[in-house]
C-alpha cells in the first residue's frame, strides 16, 4: 500500500502567489522529507522534517508535521516561475529506519508568469 | 565534489534481451537505492543496499531484476529478459546516515526503452 499520498495532483498559481502541497501517508514514520524534481530527471532534496518536529523553514519553504492526522505540508511562498516542477514526499517506516523510502505520487506545480 | 551518477542516460533494447544499469554514489555514503519511475508518476522502491549487503529487496518486482554492490561503492541493476513494462527511468541514489541524516541524492537517471 502506498505510504505517501501528495494533494493536489496539479497546481497552477501565478507568480508571486503561495502554493500549498499536501501529504499524508498511512504508518508510523521517523521522517518525512519533500523532493523537487524537474524535467522527469534526478530529485532534489529540499527539506527534512522529523518525527518530533511540528514546523521547519528552509528559505521560502515551510514544512508543517502533523503526527496525529498522519500528515505534512509544504508551503512555498512568493513562488517564481522556477520553482515549476513536481514536489514529492518521502517518508520511511517506523521499523526500518532510513530503509525503504516511500514516496507519493507528486504534486505537479505550474508558476505562470 | 561528484554527485552521483548513473550510466547509460538513455537505453534502447529489445524485447526478451538483459540490459544492465550502473550507478556511482558519492563517495563515501553508505547507503544506495534503487527507484523506478513511470512516465508521470511517482518513484518506485525497488532496492536498498547498506555498504555491500541489501537488507530490502522487497521491491524488486519480479526474479527478472537483480542488483548488485561491490566495494561498498558502484552498484548495477540489471534486468533479464527485458519486457516493454520494463520501460521507465530508473533513479538512483545515495545517502550518507551519518548523523541521522537521511537525506538522499539523486542521479540523473538512466531511460530504458524496451521496443
Amino acid at each position: 500500500s502506498q505510504q505517501g499520498e501528495e494533494d493536489p495532483q496539479a497546481l497552477s498559481i501565478q507568480e508571486g502567489e503561495n502554493a500549498t502541497m499536501n501529504c499524508s501517508y498511512k504508518t508510523s514514520i521517523n521522517n518525512l522529507q519533500w523532493y523537487r524534481q524537474n524535467s522527469g530527471r534526478g530529485l532534489v532534496h529540499l527539506i527534512l522534517i522529523r518525527s518530533n518536529e511540528r514546523e521547519k523553514h528552509s528559505g521560502r519553504l515551510r514544512v508543517t508535521l502533523d503526527t496525529s492526522k498522519k500528515s505534512s505540508s509544504l508551503l512555498i511562498t512568493a513562488s517564481r516561475a522556477a520553482d515549476t516542477a513536481s514536489y514529492f514526499c518521502a517518508t520511511d517506516d517506523q521499523d526500518n529506519y532510513g530503509q525503504n523510502f516511500v514516496f507519493g505520487p507528486g504534486t505537479r506545480l505550474s508558476v505562470l508568469p | 565534489g561528484a554527485g552521483v551518477s548513473q550510466s547509460p542516460s538513455n537505453k534502447v533494447t529489445e524485447k526478451g534481451k538483459d540490459v544492465e544499469l550502473r550507478c556511482d554514489p558519492i563517495s563515501g555514503h553508505t547507503a544506495l537505492y534503487w527507484y523506478r519511475q513511470s512516465l508521470g508518476q511517482g518513484l518506485e522502491f525497488l532496492i536498498y543496499f547498506q555498504g555491500n549487503s541489501a537488507p530490502d529487496k522487497s521491491g524488486l518486482p519480479s526474479d527478472r531484476f537483480s542488483a548488485e554492490r561491490t566495494g561498498g561503492s558502484v552498484s548495477t541493476l540489471t534486468i533479464q529478459r527485458t519486457q516493454q513494462e520494463d520501460s521507465a527511468v530508473y533513479l538512483c541514489a545515495s545517502s550518507s546516515q551519518v548523523t541521522s541524516s537521511y537525506e538522499q541524492y539523486f542521479g540523473p537517471g538512466t531511460r530504458l526503452t524496451v521496443t
